[in-house]
């Protein structure tokens, strides 16, 4: 049972939007940034959004995160083939004294 | 750019103690927090724990006292060490680059441990 709240799946077809939301606590998401990782099968977690909102270098404008008290969503707009994947979202928990990942949801593309 | 490898070995017996390291390269092991990531095969992320270039550590309370990291700077490595292990175990390891309490920016590929006898 993981500390933040996924939903295990979600699907979308090309060009559609699509959100993913992680649902955590005050000690968590309530408190702390909240990072969102992007993992292919057979591949290492990749760093998608940091600190809420911010994309890395290279990262397309399509993917973008937003938060809101102890819930955070990543959303995805004009949904590609390639973003076929794995979303992961994480947090300091300062209850815990750790960091804390989400279940992890299987992104379909239609 | 930085750039991170575990290895170790790929089979351990169970009640046996995992030993893993990480090298960084194109990097210091200064600054950051460096931790140790895995994931059971067809399941989620687990943080295992971090440390940091003086030697400090934090562990995920799971893992009830088993698991110890060090780190040798002359070589810009670090290592974990987990004890008395069990088929609970099993998972691909990644060490990871951390910004706490921010996020995680740089990955290893990752190393599958097998709990086995």
């Amino acid at each position: 049972q993981s500390v933040l709240t996924q939903p295990p799946s979600a699907s979308g077809t090309p060009g559609q939007r699509v959100t993913i939301s992680c649902s955590g606590s005050s000690s968590n998401i309530g408190t702390n940034l909240v990072s969102w990782y992007q993992q292919f099968p057979g591949a290492a977690p990749k760093l998608l959004i940091y600190s809420n909102t911010q994309r890395p270098s290279g990262v397309p404008d399509r993917f973008s995160g937003s938060k809101s008290g102890t819930s955070a969503s990543l959303a995805i707009s004009g949904l590609q083939s390639e973003d076929e994947a794995d979303y992961y979202c994480a947090a300091w928990d300062v209850g815990l004294s750790g960091w804390v990942f989400g279940g992890g949801t299987k992104l379909t593309v239609l | 750019q930085v750039q991170l490898q575990e290895s170790g070995p790929g089979l351990v017996k169970p009640s046996e103690t995992l030993s893993l390291t990480c090298t960084i390269s194109g990097g210091f092991i200064s600054t950051y927090h460096w931790s140790w990531i895995r994931q059971p095969p067809g399941k989620g992320l687990e943080w295992i724990g971090y440390i940091d270039y003086s030697g400090n550590t934090n562990y995920n309370p799971s893992l009830k006292s088993r698991g110890t990291m060090l780190v040798d700077t002359s070589k810009n490595q670090f290592s974990l060490k987990l004890r008395s292990v069990s088929s609970a175990d099993t998972a691909i390891y990644y060490c990871a680059r951390g910004k706490t309490p921010y996020h995680f920016d740089f990955w290893g590929r990752g190393t599958l441990v097998t709990v086995s006898s």
